[in-house]
This record gives C-alpha cells, sequence and structure tokens, in this order.
C-alpha cells in the first residue's frame, strides 16, 4: 500500500526558533501532499495544499510566511514553522495524494503520514 | 465555508453492539465520502469510502449509507470490539474548481467500546 512518513515524529522547542517537518511518500510518487494542524481532541484542518515544483496554496487564514512550504520532489515536502511560538503547538499531519486509474475507475485518494507532536516551551 | 457536520460527539458501545456515527454535508460539491480512524497520537487511516452515486458499501464489519437527496451519510459498525475504540472522522472531497481534491473533515467522534 501507499505509505506517507514525518520526520520528526515529535519535537520540542524553545519560542522564536524555526522547525522543520518532513512529510515522505515511500513507495509512490506524489505532486500534490496536504499539511493538516490538530490540535487536542479537534479535528483536521488543511493549512495549504503543496505541489511539486511549484508555490504552495495555503487555506485562508494560514500565514505563509509563518508556515513555509517546500515541496523540491515528489516524493518530499518540507514545512518549515518559522519563529514558533507556544500556540504554534499542534499535531501536524501531512497527506500524499494518488491518482490513477483502476479495474476501469478513476481513483484520488490521500494517505496520510503519522503525523508530527510539535511542542513550542 | 463548506461544511461537514458530523454527530455524535462520542460514543459508548458494549462489545459486540452496533456503532453509529453520522454526518451530514452542506453542498453538493463533493464527490467522495470517505471515513477515517484514528488512534491517539496516530495520523488518520482510510477505513471505507463511498461515491455519491452508490447508496450503500460495506467491507467487512463496516458499512457506509449514503442518502444523497438528504445530504447524510453515516457508519455502521457491527459487531464492534475494544479495538474499535478510537476517534472516527467522516470527510468529504471536493470535486473541482480551485478546491478540487481538498477534503473538509467532519468534527470526529469519539468510539469507546467496552468489552
Amino acid at each position: 500500500g501507499a505509505v506517507v512518513s514525518q520526520h520528526p515524529s515529535r519535537v520540542i522547542c524553545k519560542s522564536g526558533t524555526s522547525v522543520k517537518i518532513e512529510c515522505r511518500s515511500l513507495d509512490f510518487q506524489a505532486t500534490t501532499m496536504f499539511w493538516y494542524r490538530q490540535f487536542p481532541k479537534q479535528s483536521l484542518m488543511l493549512m495549504a495544499t503543496s505541489n511539486e515544483g511549484s508555490k504552495a496554496t495555503y487555506e485562508q487564514g494560514v500565514e505563509k510566511d509563518k508556515f513555509l512550504i517546500n515541496h523540491a520532489s515528489l516524493t518530499l515536502s518540507t514545512l518549515t514553522v518559522t519563529s514558533a511560538h507556544p500556540e504554534d503547538s499542534s499535531f501536524y499531519i501531512c497527506s500524499a495524494r494518488v491518482i490513477g486509474l483502476a479495474g476501469g475507475y478513476s481513483y484520488n485518494e490521500q494517505f496520510f503520514g503519522p503525523g508530527t507532536r510539535l511542542t513550542v516551551l | 465555508q463548506q461544511q461537514v457536520k458530523q454527530s455524535p460527539q462520542s460514543l459508548i458501545v458494549q462489545k459486540g453492539g452496533i456503532s453509529i456515527i453520522n454526518c451530514a454535508y452542506e453542498n453538493t460539491a463533493f464527490d467522495y465520502f470517505p471515513w477515517y480512524q484514528q488512534f491517539p497520537g496516530k495520523g488518520p487511516a482510510l477505513l471505507i469510502a463511498i461515491r455519491p452515486d452508490v447508496s450503500e458499501k460495506k467491507e467487512g464489519r463496516f458499512t457506509i449509507s449514503f442518502n444523497k437527496s438528504a445530504k447524510q451519510f453515516s457508519l455502521h459498525i457491527m459487531d464492534s470490539q475494544p479495538g474499535d475504540s478510537a476517534t472516527y472522522f467522516c470527510a468529504a472531497r471536493n470535486a473541482g474548481g480551485t478546491s478540487y481534491g481538498k477534503l473538509t473533515f467532519g468534527q470526529g467522534t469519539i468510539l469507546t467500546v467496552h468489552p
């Protein structure tokens, strides 16, 4: 099956520092990856869509200068939280989209990574 | 903003019972309705999904019922097991335009299955 990994799985940093989170598709190529944020006991909120070779598109209310996204290859997207503050502490989850044809049907599926727990002190 | 409303927030079921989670959506711009299962500290995993031209889909103990006219869909877990205890999210995928392929998630349901 399609496997997506994230690194690191958890990170603790001091306020004001920057943190980079990697999202990799391990056994397939993904031209599109998505980044989500999930606060405790809440749902997943889409932050941005990462497209290989082009700029990411951000959802309304998400600061693009604070959450830098780079999708430099078909298997890797990175999210950098710049000048992190305690309110940025959250569970960050990426997904990679697979589009194709099988058995006469088209499919368009997102496979999710295991998430990265960010704690900003 | 497109929304998907999910209920109940939490659900407690005895082992062997049926768990039912409901979702409703507000517009017709969605073309695919997946359900995800999430364990604490983990990413969501696809459980089962349905397209709007189908009224029901069953995979093992999991069944989705879809009512297009009412804009509602539900997940039924038959013979619920303690291992099913997790948070369940319904979602709806945008069919086109600038939001093509994006998922909108419901609020989540915390399911607890007692042995």
